[in-house]
């Protein structure tokens, strides 16, 4: 079973408007970091945002926010007033468990986000 | 300026060839990382360097070989590869720490395109 499901393959948004990216885990263990990773044509991936499995509050990074939603195991990235430099492929990402490094930690396919000017 | 570098940024191999891919980051990070990226694929996690020893080999075949000289150094060495291959190398650091954390985030470079004939 896949631990990182994304199920949108692509979205096409409005310059401004806001947008939501899908992203469900899949983990029995209790202590668990989800990430977010925004890929331009360039090829780097970059860190966005992060949200801990205990935190009490959704994350927030700017015009980024993490929609956590514990019991339904989502974690949807939601991204305030879209730019035409928000144009990538997002990718969500999960780490399970404190005890080892990220070599446990498990990609999803990717959302390829366009936006429209 | 990204603080992980990748050379070459392309690369097409013939089969018979033997060609090495480099990563260096200027992060001062005491883990590295080597990931395939395919189309429409999850990321690939394919060798982890933890102060400089390697961690974890998730069945790589044997074609491709890493090296780590040093912590801020990664290579990916590849011999006699096929077709399939084919892909975007990725280059990652992180400063792992020795608590019970989950919040490491992942450094990445550019990539190498690799192209096999």
């Amino acid at each position: 079973a896949q631990k990182i499901t994304q199920t949108q393959p692509g979205m096409f948004v409005q310059e401004k408007e806001a947008v939501t990216l899908d992203c469900t885990y899949d983990t029995s263990d209790p202590s668990y970091g989800l990430f977010w990773y925004k890929q331009p044509s360039s090829g780097e991936m970059i860190f966005l945002i992060y949200q801990g499995s205990y935190d009490q509050q959704n994350a927030t990074e700017g015009r980024y926010s993490l929609n956590f939603q514990k019991a339904r195991k989502s974690a949807n990235l939601v991204i305030s007033a879209s730019q035409l430099g928000d144009s990538a492929m997002y990718f969500c990402a999960m780490r399970e468990g404190p005890y080892f490094g990220n070599e446990k930690l498990t990609f999803g396919t990717g959302t390829r986000l366009t936006i429209i000017p | 300026e990204t603080g992980v570098t990748q050379t070459p940024r392309h690369l097409v191999m013939g089969m018979t060839n033997k060609k090495s891919l480099k990563c260096e980051q200027h992060l001062g990070h005491n883990a590295m990382y080597w990931y395939k990226q395919s189309a429409k694929k999850p990321l690939e996690l394919m060798f982890v360097y933890s102060l400089e020893e390697r961690v974890e080999n998730n069945s790589v075949p044997s074609r491709f070989s890493p090296e780590c000289p040093n912590s801020s150094h990664l290579f990916l060495h590849l011999h006699t590869l096929q077709p399939e291959d084919s892909a975007l190398y990725l280059c990652a650091s992180s400063q792992e720490s020795a608590g019970l954390v989950t919040n490491e985030k992942l450094f990445f470079g550019s990539g190498t395109q690799l192209s096999v004939l």
